[in-house]
């Protein structure tokens, strides 16, 4: 069975502040990835997505990176963090081609001070 | 830009009652449409999707597309206390360059279900 987790659950930052928030898929081999980004009241919006190690492709531009180090990991990241990065963000996986389902981790809540 | 409207807001029902919820979108080039339930603090789960005109039934779920009228609806039946969540529409465009994995989601319906 496939399992994604994200870490951390919870992160609580001050701006300007650095932040890397990861996930991990197991039990499935060279899934597409994405990030998906959910302001509090507002709904959710991929970020970035990949369908192979090493490369991603930015959606929307947020001030925010990511990036792909392993088949089955996928890191967001930046070096400053702004009070709008503030929301919920998920990690989703789904299989290579097609209209396939995305399959949500649990999310990161990310508070921005 | 694809744009997905969901109705109502909100919704309280008894537990049993059958449940309907709907949801417009803008692109008629949209592919699939997905629903998702997503309980407070977690990350939405995927509860069934339809790309053909007409409709799809799964256990107590039965989603009704119509392209022409570009509208979805999703009927849920005897509803229970466990289904009290927020329900997710979902629109993907054609599965190419940018949009890859894009799913474009409503605002979502908050269901609430009492015993």
């Amino acid at each position: 069975a496939q399992t994604i987790h994200q870490w951390p659950v919870a992160e609580i930052k001050a701006v300007g502040s650095p932040l890397s928030l990861g996930c991990t898929i197991k039990g499935k081999s060279s899934p597409n990835l994405y990030w998906y980004w959910q302001a509090t009241g507002g709904t959710l919006q991929q970020l970035f997505y990949s369908i192979t190690v090493g490369q991603v492709e930015s959606v929307v531009q947020l001030n925010l990176s990511a990036s792909r180090p392993k088949d089955d990991q996928f890191i967001l990241s930046t070096e400053k963090l702004l009070l709008s990065h503030s929301g919920f963000y998920l990690c989703a996986w789904s299989l290579r081609s097609g209209q396939n389902t995305l399959y949500f981790g649990a999310g990161t809540r990310l508070s921005v001070l | 830009q694809e744009k997905v409207q969901q109705s109502p807001e909100s919704l309280i029902v008894p537990e049993g009652a059958m449940v309907s919820l709907n949801c417009s979108f803008s692109d008629s080039a949209s592919q699939s449409i997905w629903w998702y339930q997503q309980h407070p603090g977690k990350g939405p789960k995927a509860l069934i999707s339809i790309f053909s005109n007409g409709n799809k039934k799964e256990g107590r779920l039965t989603v009704y597309l119509n392209r022409a009228s570009l509208h979805v609806s999703l009927h849920i039946k005897d509803s229970q206390p466990s289904d009290s969540a927020v329900y997710l529409c979902a629109v993907s465009m054609p599965d190419t360059g940018a949009n890859t994995g894009k799913l474009t989601f409503g605002h979502g319906t908050i269901l609430r279900v009492h015993p």
